[in-house]
């Protein structure tokens, strides 16, 4: 089962936005509409940003946006802050073996 | 406001059985809305799905490692555990417990993180 790819860094001057990817294939992204994205700080655990392609939790700013086409998904960061500093990671629902599978992650830099 | 703590030993000998619990506090890993994860991060790296439990005890592994996980879970302690045989230092990484929504396919809960360290 292959991770999902994401690009390892993307970077924004503040008050820009940023786009991170995510790749899958016709079994998991896809094919369903179940891509959830995280952010981690260092020596953090990660947290909740986006669910089902384009949801946000409770909580989480709306600077923070989620789509889908064909077999990528893409997270948005406008407006970037110094805070938005950290790395992204997007899950995929995949119907077969676990599950759920990752992506392999990308480091956001605000220059 | 649901609340995951792992707990387990810090530093392993290569060929010893990790054993981590993660005890969930706001909420009751009984119920039918979620799986109860195990997930781990080497130091440097990406995420990595170690598998996760339902309530009704059945188990979901990643495969690349094989029979070396078991899972449970204890309804009467609110905890759920791993064990991971035969530890090699390429097992050293940062493990983490998770609640996962079973669809949407959300980690909405987290624990803080263990460090794990296998070294001779």
């Amino acid at each position: 089962q292959s991770a999902l790819t994401q690009p390892p860094s993307a970077s924004g001057s503040p008050g820009q936005s940023v786009t991170i990817s995510c790749t899958g294939t016709s079994s998991d992204v896809g094919n369903y509409n179940y891509v959830s994205w995280y952010q981690q700080h260092p020596g953090k655990a990660p947290k909740l940003m986006i669910y089902e392609v384009s949801k946000r939790p409770s909580g989480v700013p709306d600077r923070f946006s989620g789509s889908k086409s064909g077999n990528t998904a893409s997270l948005t960061v406008s407006g970037l802050q110094a805070e938005d500093e950290a790395d992204y990671y997007c899950i995929s629902y995949t119907g077969s073996n676990l599950f759920y599978v990752f992506g392999t992650g990308t480091n956001v830099t605000v220059l | 406001q649901v609340q995951l703590q792992e707990s387990g030993p810090g530093l392993m000998k290569p060929s010893q059985t990790l054993s981590l619990t993660c005890t969930v506090s706001g909420g009751s890993v009984s119920s039918g809305d979620y799986y109860w994860s195990w997930i781990r991060q080497p130091p440097g790296k990406g995420l990595e799905w170690i598998g996760y439990i339902y309530y009704s005890g059945s188990t979901y592994h990643n495969p690349s490692l094989k029979s070396r996980v078991t899972m449970s879970v204890d309804t009467s302690k609110n905890q759920f555990s791993l064990k991971l045989s035969s530890v090699t230092a390429a097992d050293t990484a940062v493990y983490y417990c998770a609640r996962l929504l079973v669809l949407p396919a959300a980690l909405d809960n987290w624990g803080q993180g263990t460090l794990v360290t296998v070294s001779s």
